[in-house]
């Protein structure tokens, strides 16, 4: 079954900097990959997603996530961060084949004034 | 259209009592999911379906079951609550077919205690 690994629990960064969220995956063939993010006491909304295509995907709120085969990862990224953009962020896979859903642990970002 | 709706937002349950949590989409997507919420564990797929009859299990479907007789209603149960199934229970519904859809749509989550 597919996997999804998130290896930074929590991300400190600069209101103003620019942030990166990490993601690697596993999944046997053409993998579809998502970022969701969850604000507190809400349900998770989906920020972007790569199917097919280029290799970087633009999504919500200036977010953008680059899908890299060779190292199996699909980084989140964003050129300026907000305070606003705090909140808990999921990388979440589905292989081409089947429909399982796999989520990773989530990393809670934080971005300071 | 509301979207995804669960109910009810919280419920605490004594040990080996029984429910159903409930979720409905009105956005006449074919999949549905449950998954619960752990902290510090992300999101764990409990069931899913591609369509009305078709049910299928995830990743931890151990002491819950589902049905789906409609598009739009995709209920959990719990037969015998234990603590372990204390958790945030979340229900999603995803577009199938085309290459923009799988993305998928949320509910505001059930929070439940099982003691």
């Amino acid at each position: 079954a597919q996997s999804v690994a998130q290896p930074e629990d929590q991300v400190n960064v600069a209101e103003g900097n620019p942030l990166t969220v990490k993601c690697t995956y596993s999944v046997s063939g053409n993998p579809y990959l998502f970022w969701y993010v969850q604000y507190p006491n809400r349900g998770l909304q989906f920020l972007l997603k790569y199917i097919t295509g280029d290799n970087l995907v633009k999504g919500s709120y200036g977010f953008e996530a680059e899908f890299n085969k060779s190292q199996t990862s699909f980084h989140l990224k964003k050129p300026s961060a907000l305070v606003s953009d705090s909140a808990l962020y999921f990388c979440a896979v589905k292989g081409y084949n089947n429909n399982d859903m796999r989520f990773g642990a989530g990393t809670r970002l934080t971005v300071k004034p | 259209n509301a979207g995804v709706t669960q109910t009810p937002k919280f419920r605490i349950l004594k040990i080996g009592q029984s429910m159903t949590l409930q979720c409905a989409q009105d956005m006449n997507h074919n999949y549905m999911y449950w998954y619960r919420q752990d902290p510090g564990m992300g999101l764990k797929l409990i069931y899913y379906s591609v369509g009305a009859g078709i049910t299928d299990k995830g990743e931890v479907p151990n002491g819950y079951n589902v049905s789906r007789s409609t598009t739009e209603d995709f209920p959990l149960r719990l037969e015998l609550a234990a603590p372990s199934q204390t958790s945030v229970y979340f229900c999603a519904s995803s577009p199938t077919g085309s290459r923009s859809s799988y993305e998928q749509y949320f509910g505001p989550g059930t929070r439940l205690t099982v003691t």
